[in-house]
């Protein structure tokens, strides 16, 4: 009940084009909904997030889709650029309680 | 560059040192976090600090010791570890309120010989 389910594991995506990422998760009392970046080296940095309220959010390129009925999440970003390569975690968590990731996804964008 | 500032960066140890990281925010966040994250995997929580007080111990082995001095610091320290410790430590604060963001250090790299 505690788990959210990432996929693909990895992504390669030509330059320009759209990248999605997918998350799912069971416990509907999770009200709040990160996606965090992370790149080799460094600690993973917080992209765009949304609450189950919303049924889109849209930060630049970057664009979570929600959809509360699925128990589904997704991250799009658009006109990916080989700079977005990155690890992307989706996570979760319930009030203030510690967020729960998403086991993440590896992107390679590609000229 | 992240707000949350980890030292060291690197770290070698033997199984028998003592050593420890250390890490300080000053955006006046309540809520200090130490993770261990494995190569290709996402960030383990181990312990979570509300008010300097340990809140969240996630039944870490006795051999990382955390300590939380004030509101900006936070320390882990290390004591016979293992190899299996080699890991990245990540450290990061947030407000401790529903919804907040953490922020996270880009960690230290510790490897245990």
């Amino acid at each position: 009940q505690q788990q959210v389910k990432q996929s693909p594991q990895s992504l390669i995506v030509q330059k320009g084009g759209i990248s999605i990422i997918n998350c799912a998760y069971e416990n509907t009392a999770f009200d709040y909904f990160p996606w965090y970046q992370q790149f080799p080296g460094k600690g993973p940095a917080l992209l765009i997030a949304i609450r189950p309220d919303v049924s889109e959010k849209k930060e630049g390129r970057f664009t979570i889709s929600f959809n509360k009925s699925a128990k589904q999440f997704s991250l799009h970003i658009m006109d990916s650029q080989p700079g977005d390569s990155a690890t992307y975690f989706c996570a979760a968590s319930i009030g203030n309680t510690p967020l729960v990731f998403g086991k993440g996804t590896r992107l390679s964008v590609i000229a | 560059d992240t707000e949350v500032t980890q030292t060291p960066k690197h770290l070698v140890m033997g199984m028998t040192n003592k050593k420890s990281l250390k890490c300080e925010q000053h955006m006046g966040h309540r809520a200090m976090y130490w993770y261990k994250q494995k190569a290709k995997k996402p960030p383990e929580l181990m312990f979570v600090y509300s008010y300097e007080k340990l809140s969240i111990n996630e039944s870490v082995p006795s051999r990382f010791s955390p300590e939380c001095p004030n509101s900006s610091l936070l320390n882990l320290h290390l004591h016979a570890l293992q190899p299996e410790d080699s890991a990245l430590y990540l450290c990061a604060s947030g407000q401790g309120a529903n919804n907040s963001p953490l922020h996270f250090g880009n960690g230290t790299r510790l490897t245990v010989t």
